[in-house]
């Protein structure tokens, strides 16, 4: 299977503190992109970060890529009641347009 | 910009018919759609790639019979389920590759259908 792996499967932490997530993969990428989704609803692009670098931020996000590992976190600080959701990583391979999905992490921030 | 328009967005049928549902660019072609499907509290499946005027790209295990995909124009892409089963029952997603653009952009999604086979 393409799918990435995603670590932990949920994660339940108090207004204001950090939450971050983990995301394996198994091939070679083209970048490596992080999606959230609300409950029922589509996917919201939040990041994308190209093989070629290592950081990036956007706001309260932060991303980090290590291909000689193949994993990436995605690091939310302060964060809010809103933030709950499903977080997934997809991975764009090098060979095509497709991307993989990774399990996915059910976040709950308790206000 | 970059909206991408699923519908319908729920949809019952009995079993052994078919549901077909639409996946819309509305303002920007797009020559590559993906199908997602999605059972409850797990992830995306890539079911297939649909390129513009040629033959989608099944994943391996996906049906292409009963899956049939249609990408006529540059802003429409139609997934229908043929003689659906209850097994077939899930949230379908679609999502949007901009023409002109490659990999190193975010895709855009559809909102989803539920589908939802009695």
């Amino acid at each position: 299977s393409q799918q990435g792996e995603e670590d932990p499967q949920a994660l339940s932490i108090q207004e204001g503190e950090n939450a971050t997530m983990n995301c394996s993969y198994k091939t070679s990428i083209n970048n490596l992109q992080w999606y959230r989704q609300n409950s029922g609803r589509g996917l919201v692009h939040l990041i994308l970060i190209r093989s070629n670098e290592r950081e990036k931020h956007s706001g309260r996000l932060r991303v980090t890529l290590d291909t000689s590992k193949k994993s990436s976190s995605l690091l939310i600080t302060a964060s809010r009641a809103a933030d709950t959701a499903s977080y997934f990583c997809a991975t764009v391979t090098n060979t095509g347009n497709q991307f993989y999905f990774g399990t996915g992490t059910s976040l709950t921030v308790i206000p | 910009g970059a909206v991408v328009s699923q519908h319908p967005s729920w949809v019952i049928c009995k079993s052994g018919t078919s549901v077909k549902i639409e996946c819309r660019s509305l303002d920007f072609q797009a020559t590559t759609m993906f199908w997602y499907r999605q059972f409850p509290k797990q992830s995306l499946m890539l079911m297939a790639t649909s390129n513009e005027g040629s033959k989608a790209t099944y994943e391996q295990g996906v049906e292409k019979d009963k899956f049939l995909i249609n990408h006529a124009s540059l802003t429409l892409s139609t997934l229908t389920v043929t003689s659906a089963h209850p097994e077939d029952s899930s949230f379908y997603i679609c999502s949007a590759v901009r023409l002109g653009t490659g990999p190193n952009y975010g895709y855009t999604f559809g909102s989803g259908t539920r589908l939802t086979v009695v």
